[in-house]
């Protein structure tokens, strides 16, 4: 069973310039979850997309945003880049049982903003 | 209070031994936890998770869980230098939401 894919693997960026990351959920599931990890700092909730829509948001500034597609692969855009914007963006499907809520990562886009 | 907490370590244990990993929570209305394996530079890999009282083993890892106490654990015996990787503890607060902590760096040694 192929896992959660994101591309690119690194994308280098211009201070103001948008970022667009993408994912595609491991089959059958219909949940992806987004994640910010800066160097050295913890997983940092972004975005959650459900059967299509934005379920819940973590606490950032509305530049970042996302969509879901009707295959359940997403999007997340990050308008305005800037420079703390470097870090691992991750992304994570569940299945849509939602008993436990377990979550699977897949590799994450390293974006570096300069 | 954080949420979820860990110690960030590292946590040193000698090839062969068992390593302890603990994890607290602040929400007692949570009803699963999980263990994650991240090694630097990678995503994190999901280990096990748990979501009754009591000790749910897998191979070389044992996950414990007290609700009571909002305390969840992870062994991991007869550790081996593969095992050196941060260990990130992740608790199902409010639905489908996993809150992380910040991860607890273990290093087996030779």
């Amino acid at each position: 069973e192929a896992g959660v894919t994101q591309s690119p693997t690194h994308l280098i960026k211009t201070r103001g310039q948008q970022a667009t990351l993408r994912c595609s959920p491991i089959s059958g599931h219909t949940s992806v979850y987004w994640y910010q990890q800066a160097l050295g700092l913890g997983l940092q909730f972004l975005l959650w997309y459900d059967e299509g829509e934005e379920r819940n948001r973590g606490n950032f500034p509305p530049r970042f945003s996302g969509r879901q597609f009707p295959n359940y692969s997403s999007e997340l855009n990050v308008n305005a880049l800037e420079l703390e914007d470097s870090a691992l963006y991750l992304c994570a499907s569940s299945p849509p049982d939602r008993e436990y809520y377990e979550q699977y990562f897949g590799p994450g886009t390293r974006l570096t903003v300069t | 209070q954080k949420e979820v907490e860990q110690n960030s370590g590292p946590l040193s244990v000698p090839e062969g031994a068992i390593a302890s990993l603990n994890c607290t929570y602040s929400d007692r209305g949570s009803q699963s936890f999980f263990w994650y394996r991240q090694y630097s530079g990678k995503s994190p890999e999901l280990i096990m998770f748990i979501y009754s009282n009591g000790d749910k083993e897998d191979g070389r890892f044992t996950a414990q869980l007290n609700k009571a106490s909002q305390y969840v654990s992870l062994l991991i015996r007869d550790s081996q230098p593969s095992d050196s990787a941060t260990y990130l503890c992740a608790v199902n607060i409010a639905a489908s939401k996993l809150t992380f902590g910040t991860g607890t760096r273990l290093q087996v040694t030779l």
